[in-house]
């Protein structure tokens, strides 16, 4: 696709259940990040991917968070037994290198009930 | 820890009338960037500022970035409704990974 893909658009889950959310980026984009972005507040830094490189994890706000990509492409953030605060947008943004403007996704609305 | 801070954070205008946002910090960047970001989608890049007292244009918006590369400002002239969203600055370090994000101004542009 000529865009950043993000699925599911929607996500409703009960506490204390696993989620999964998926990135699709640009073919050829090296660089992908996750952020949050929660109601009325900017966007918090998560996890960046720079092709084969050890992704930094500094921006995960604990341990009940983790990401995956495979190479230079998909990726799935995962957050373990979910509680309320974690209700928030998740977008995620690719960019060609580490130095380009970053294209984003249309983002994951999570609603943890 | 919030690097970059935006003002107003929200504005109400009428079609026609000039607005001004500002995106402020104590940090020194390498880079500086604006975003609109419309409901239910992504940001979307605006421009892209690198060199300290640079301004850019693109169209009715003018972007500036200060001369310490500490803050930015985007002024809108003869506002429309299409201009209507929340605009986000971003900045990126030298160091580091992540580009930060201010807070956001959400701007209505009433017809």
């Amino acid at each position: 696709g000529a865009g950043v893909s993000q699925s599911p658009s929607n996500k409703v889950t009960e506490k204390g259940k696993d989620v999964e959310l998926r990135c699709d980026p640009i073919s050829g984009h090296t660089a992908l990040y996750w952020y949050r972005q929660r109601l009325g507040q900017g966007l918090e830094f998560l996890i960046y991917f720079q092709g084969n490189s050890a992704p930094d994890k500094s921006g995960l706000p604990s341990d009940r968070f983790s990401a995956e990509r495979t190479g230079e492409s998909v990726s799935t953030l995962t957050i373990q037994r979910t509680q309320q605060e974690d209700s928030a947008v998740y977008l995620c943004a690719s960019s060609f290198v580490r130095e380009s403007p970053l294209h984003f996704g249309n983002g994951t609305r999570l609603t943890v009930t | 820890t919030q690097l970059l801070e935006q003002s107003p954070q929200f504005l109400s205008i009428q079609e026609g009338e000039n607005l001004t946002v500002y995106c402020n910090s104590s940090s020194v960047f390498s880079s500086l960037q604006w975003y609109r970001q419309e409901p239910g989608e992504g940001p979307v890049l605006l421009v892209t500022v690198v060199t300290g007292g640079e301004v850019k244009k693109l169209k009715r918006l003018t972007f500036q970035f200060g001369d310490a590369r500490k803050d930015s400002s985007l002024h809108i002239t003869a506002a429309q409704p299409g201009d209507t969203g929340l605009y986000l600055c971003a900045g990126r370090m030298n160091t580091g990974n992540q580009f930060y994000f201010g807070t956001g101004t959400s701007l209505t542009v009433i017809p």
